[in-house]
């Protein structure tokens, strides 16, 4: 069954520290991986992606890796801001006869202090 | 651009009572999506659409249908709405063509349904 694990379940760190977020998956066959950013009340949007060939990739003060070996991924986050408060969801594509199925994890939710 | 807009944004329903959860989109996108959203869960797929006149049962079909009649639109109906199905609704789409597909899934705002 393909399955998408994050941890931590929650977070809570001071502004302008950094944090690091994990994703584990066992999605076969791979496709490509995505990380979204999901606001209170909102749809999530898409911060990276990332296909089999990639290691990492950056958006701004977000980092994601990527080991397809391992079927893990990270997302780091540096220098936090009050405003990158959300739930951090890690999805993953798999390509399945005819259609690009796209399993979900359960999301970090992160809160940022001052 | 609008992108993907979902309407209603909230919805309350006795049970027993049915709606229509509408989803458009304007990017041209072949694909959509419906997923549920309970708290502290991951979305779920309900049903997924590869193209007007075709849909496909998802993750968590029961007690939902969906339709495809244009490329643009695609909504979900609930016929006897159960407090189980009380969760936020998120509709999606994005654009495929054959292979593996890397783009990404645009979601609507949500619709936050419950059912009393």
């Amino acid at each position: 069954k393909n399955q998408v694990e994050q941890s931590p379940q929650s977070l809570i760190i001071l502004e302008g520290k950094n944090c690091t977020l994990q994703c584990n998956y066992t999605v076969s066959p791979f496709s490509n991986l995505r990380w979204y950013k999901q606001d209170t009340g909102r749809g999530p949007v898409s911060l990276t992606i990332m296909t089999f060939s990639e290691n990492t990739k950056s958006n701004g003060r977000y980092t994601a890796t990527l080991d397809a070996d391992t079927k893990q991924s990270s997302l780091h986050i540096t220098a936090s801001q009050l405003s990158d408060s959300a739930s951090y969801i890690c999805v993953v594509s798999g390509w399945a006869g005819g259609g690009n199925k796209l399993t979900f994890g359960t999301g970090t939710q992160l809160k940022v202090e001052l | 651009n609008a992108g993907v807009t979902q309407t209603p944004k909230f919805r309350i329903l006795k049970i027993g009572q049915s709606m229509t959860l509408q989803c458009a989109q304007d990017m041209n996108h072949n694909y959509m999506y419906w997923y549920r959203q309970d708290p502290g869960m991951g979305l779920k797929l309900i049903y997924y659409s590869v193209g007007a006149g075709i849909t496909d049962k998802g993750e968590v079909p029961n007690g939902y249908n969906v339709s495809r009649s244009t490329t643009e639109d695609f909504p979900l109906r609930l016929e006897l709405a159960a407090p189980s199905q009380t969760s936020v609704y998120f509709c999606a789409s994005s654009y495929l063509t054959g292979g593996a597909g890397n783009t990404e899934a645009f979601f609507g705002q949500g619709t936050r349904l419950t059912v009393v």
